[in-house]
């Protein structure tokens, strides 16, 4: 079993719509979720960041995670044209004391497409 | 600031040739990322550096090598190019022990090797 496992898509919506991007993973010790975005021919930037489980809002954009259930989630609410990118998620257990054992976990990507 | 700058943006190299790309920050972080984007793979981790005179080999570090001579710079090396590291290179940095920041990644470098 991968450790992260993201649906690649791609997943076409009108503009307007809400999107459901969402990831599983199978390692209970990850304790730190982030969404990065990609826009196409760029590097990844963060996005939105969520610490164990709860739900977390930023604008348009919420971050679940159940840890529960090893589910992260990414919404987007009135989904614009510029949010057309690849959707990345994001997972590690932190860093040990001395700083050395960072490890960050990325799923495969989703790809967004939203159509005016 | 410029941030992570990549170059080359593009390459292509014939099998068993070498190269260096090339990584720089401004923003004198001491967490230093290679990574590589196949399609449809996600990013893997090749080489990091925790700061100057430090490296660390990632997740998939086979036929590359790495130096950190100075806060600034991150260069990668690739010795006797396969068709197997086609790929997008992505440098990252990070400028913090806080497990909440981000990286902060270049625009890429897209290297074929044929």
């Amino acid at each position: 079993q991968k450790e992260v496992e993201q649906d690649p898509g791609p997943l076409s919506v009108p503009e307007g719509a809400i999107v459901s991007l969402n990831c599983t993973y199978s390692n209970s010790a990850f304790q730190y979720f982030m969404w990065y975005r990609q826009y196409s021919r760029k590097g990844p930037e963060l996005l939105m960041y969520t610490y164990s489980s709860g739900n977390k809002e930023d604008g348009r954009f919420t971050a679940q995670v159940d840890k529960s259930s090893k589910y992260i989630s990414l919404f987007i609410r009135d989904s614009q044209p510029s949010d057309s990118a690849t959707y990345l998620c994001a997972m590690n257990r932190g860093r040990s004391s001395g700083g050395s054992n960072y490890k960050l976990t990325f799923g495969k990507g989703t790809l967004l497409t939203v159509n005016p | 600031n410029a941030g992570v700058t990549q170059t080359p943006k593009f390459r292509i190299l014939k099998i068993g040739q070498s190269m260096t790309l090339q990584c720089a920050q401004d923003m004198n972080h001491n967490y230093m990322y290679w990574y590589r984007q196949d399609p449809g793979m996600g990013l893997k981790l090749i080489y990091y550096s925790v700061g100057a005179g430090i490296t660390d080999k990632g997740e998939v570090p086979n036929g590359y090598n790495v130096s950190r001579s100075t806060t600034e710079d991150f260069p990668l090396r690739l010795e006797l190019a396969a068709p197997s590291q086609t790929s997008v290179y992505f440098c990252a940095s990070e400028g913090s022990r806080h497990y909440n920041s981000p990286l902060h990644f270049g625009n890429g470098t897209r290297l074929t090797v044929t």
